[in-house]
């Protein structure tokens, strides 16, 4: 039973490139959420997406970033034009319901700006 | 604003030791207090959790104390062994389900 998979986990980008993060929740999960962590800080929520759906972006900034869950295929976090401010891990949880307590994460893209 | 208030930044235990990390809420409307264990370079793995109409809730040598009218819960880790080495973050989650964490912990099991 495969757990939440992220890739790539390693990304280097130069500012004003496209970052594209993929995460496939675990199997039977249609819940995906987006944290991201600073170095040395905890994790701050970003988005929560159903299939096809976005619930809660209350964490996303306002611009170059997106997130989509389509209908089929993983989930993408995309960030255009890439500041070296955006030096981070990115990681993605799955839960199987939407008041299901446990949110299962993955092992996290980490993003470097250059 | 951070929802979610946990200390100490860093621990040091020695082996056989009890490793304690607090954390404290501000928003009542909290329903599940999950710990999380993370490596270096690892995602966070979930540790132990507990809901708020319980006071303590036990797991092998992981341990939740929880003091709802305080706002306050906190992790205890018995007999402390260096493959504890890890940082610990608590959380806390409300409807719609994202989770708030605290700052975390890095703890040091010395042998």
């Amino acid at each position: 039973n495969a757990g939440v998979m992220q890739n790539p986990r390693h990304l280097v980008r130069r500012r004003g490139q496209e970052a594209r993060l993929r995460c496939s929740p675990m199997k039977g999960h249609s819940h995906v959420y987006w944290y991201r962590q600073l170095p040395e800080e905890g994790l701050k929520f970003m988005v929560y997406l159903q299939k096809e759906n976005i619930i809660d972006e209350s964490g996303m900034p306002k611009e170059r970033f997106s997130a989509e869950f389509p209908k089929e295929g993983p989930s993408i976090l995309r960030i255009q034009q890439v500041v070296r401010g955006d030096s981070a891990a990115y990681f993605c949880a799955s839960s199987l319901g939407e008041r299901t307590d446990t949110q299962y994460f993955g092992p996290g893209t980490r993003l470097t700006v250059l | 604003q951070q929802q979610v208030k946990q200390s100490p930044q860093s621990l040091i235990v020695q082996k056989g030791g009890i490793s304690i990390i607090n954390c404290a809420y501000e928003n009542t409307a909290f329903d599940y207090f999950p710990w999380y264990q993370q490596f270096p370079g690892k995602g966070p793995a979930l540790l132990i959790a507990i809901r708020p109409d319980v006071s303590e809730k036990k797991e092998g040598r992981f341990t939740i104390s929880f003091n709802k009218s305080a706002k306050q819960f906190s992790l205890h880790i018995m007999d402390s062994q260096p493959g504890d080495s890890a940082t610990y973050f608590c959380a806390a989650r409300k409807a719609g389900n994202m989770l708030t964490f605290g700052g975390g912990t890095r703890l040091m099991v010395k042998p």
